[in-house]
């Protein structure tokens, strides 16, 4: 059973920071590995997704990487915005189920 | 663009009593599919469908069923609800291999 932990759990910055967003998964026979957004109250967003193939994606101030042989993938934010304030989730196919499997998520706090 | 989209947004239900949560997708996806999502415990799949006319069980299933009638709709019913199902509820599709797009979300709650 494919299991996803995300380090911290809660994180709080001031603005202008650079930051890491860590995840860690059990399986690595991944075909893929995304990373979403999630606003309070609202559905998630993706943010970026890495094809297993890929080493890294990027989109604007976010750089996303994957290293299937370890098993992680870092979310990387440039120049944190208050803006950024959101929890981040990333998630794999669950081995067996054409679904994912989703980390527990890591809330951010951009400080102004 | 409507993408996926959720009803009803909200919903308090008595213990026992029964409901349908209904997603609607306007993308052709094939895959859809059912999360809960509870306080430190992230999303938890309940049903999943490849198809229409297919469903296939999650991770948390129990006291929970879907149909997928029509390849737009997949409902997600509570036969006899339970505190244990207060939740936030999320659908979601995606095609193959590809980008999943969330509805905004489902608040029950169940006293």
């Amino acid at each position: 059973k494919q299991e996803v932990t995300q380090i911290p759990a809660a994180l709080s910055v001031p603005e202008g920071e650079n930051l890491v967003l860590n995840c860690s998964f059990t399986d690595s026979a991944i075909y893929n590995l995304q990373w979403f957004r999630q606003d309070p109250g609202k559905g998630l967003t993706s943010l970026l997704l890495i094809q297993s193939s890929q080493r890294e994606q990027t989109s604007g101030r976010l750089n996303a990487s994957l290293d299937k042989s370890s098993g992680r993938s870092t979310l990387y934010i440039a120049a944190s915005q208050p803006g950024d304030s959101a929890t981040y989730l990333c998630a794999v196919p669950d081995t067996g189920r054409r679904a994912l499997t989703f980390g527990s998520g890591t809330r951010l706090q951009v400080q102004p | 663009n409507a993408g996926v989209t959720q009803t009803p947004k909200f919903r308090v239900l008595k213990t026992g009593q029964s409901m349908t949560l209904l997603c609607a997708q306007d993308m052709n996806h094939e895959y859809m599919y059912w999360y809960r999502q509870d306080p430190g415990m992230g999303l938890r799949l309940i049903h999943y469908s490849v198809g229409e006319g297919t469903t296939a069980k999650g991770e948390v299933p129990d006291g929970y069923n879907v149909s997928r009638l029509k390849k737009q709709n997949f409902l997600l019913g509570l036969e006899s609800a339970a505190p244990s199902q207060t939740s936030v509820y999320f659908c979601a599709s995606s095609s193959s291999g590809n980008t999943i797009y969330f509805g905004e979300g489902s608040w029950l709650t169940v006293v």
